[in-house]
């Protein structure tokens, strides 16, 4: 079983078009990350959220946290194919010392 | 100012050899974790461990697999006796405090068991 649950796991799209990409849970998380790993390479964190009901942009990346704490999105607006990777959520489980990974959403943006 | 070093990159062994991969934190980390990675999934947690400490173990198989983080040097996992299943890319990460905040990623460690 998966604690934390992304869809869709893999998704092709058109550079310019918009997506949403989603992390799943039924338990509660302090907090949330999100991590961007490119082939070859480690993950890079590219936002941490807190407070539920949360909403932090960077660039044309939004990340939101839900109100309970046990989701959060990703919407990318115009994507670009620089934006193609693998895009992993990852929490802390409440009283554990370690995060925990979903199993992460493989992003394609053909040009 | 080094990021996390994890050597090497690439290992190949054949079935009942040892694997040792190694991993260096990032200056001033002293909490470093051990995921493995299949192709075309996330990341699944394997150790947490710190200066000489095992603190989380939960992921490892019980057998064959081992981690340590010595006072002085780099952590090491070691996967004894191989097997084809171990072939994987093992990714070390390092933080400076004992939270679950951001984790600072090696270019991990690619093994392939013949």
């Amino acid at each position: 079983t998966q604690l934390l649950e992304q869809s869709p796991q893999f998704l092709s799209i058109q550079e310019g078009e918009n997506l949403t990409v989603y992390c799943n849970s039924s338990s509660v998380f302090s907090s949330l990350q999100w991590y961007r790993q490119e082939p070859g390479e480690g993950p890079v964190l590219l936002v941490t959220v807190v407070t539920g009901g949360e909403v932090k942009k960077l660039k044309r990346l939004t990340f939101q946290f839900g109100d309970a704490r046990k989701d959060s999105s990703l919407h990318i607006t115009a994507a670009q194919p620089g934006d193609t990777g693998l895009y992993l959520c990852a929490g802390a489980p409440q009283g554990a010392q370690k995060l925990v990974f979903g199993q992460g959403t493989r992003l394609t943006i053909n040009p | 100012n080094a990021g996390v070093m994890q050597n090497p990159r690439h290992l190949v062994r054949r079935r009942g050899q040892e694997a040792r991969l190694r991993c260096s934190p990032m200056k001033g980390h002293s909490h470093v974790y051990w995921y493995r990675q299949l192709p075309e999934e996330g990341l699944k947690f394997m150790v947490y461990l710190q200066k000489e400490n095992i603190i989380d173990e939960s992921g490892m198989p019980k057998e064959r697999f081992s981690a340590e983080f010595p006072k002085e040097g780099p952590s090491i996992l070691r996967i004894q006796q191989v097997v084809r299943g171990d072939s994987a890319a093992y990714f070390c990460a390092s933080s400076p405090t004992r939270s679950t905040g951001e984790l600072f990623f090696g270019e991990g460690s690619r093994l392939t068991v013949l």
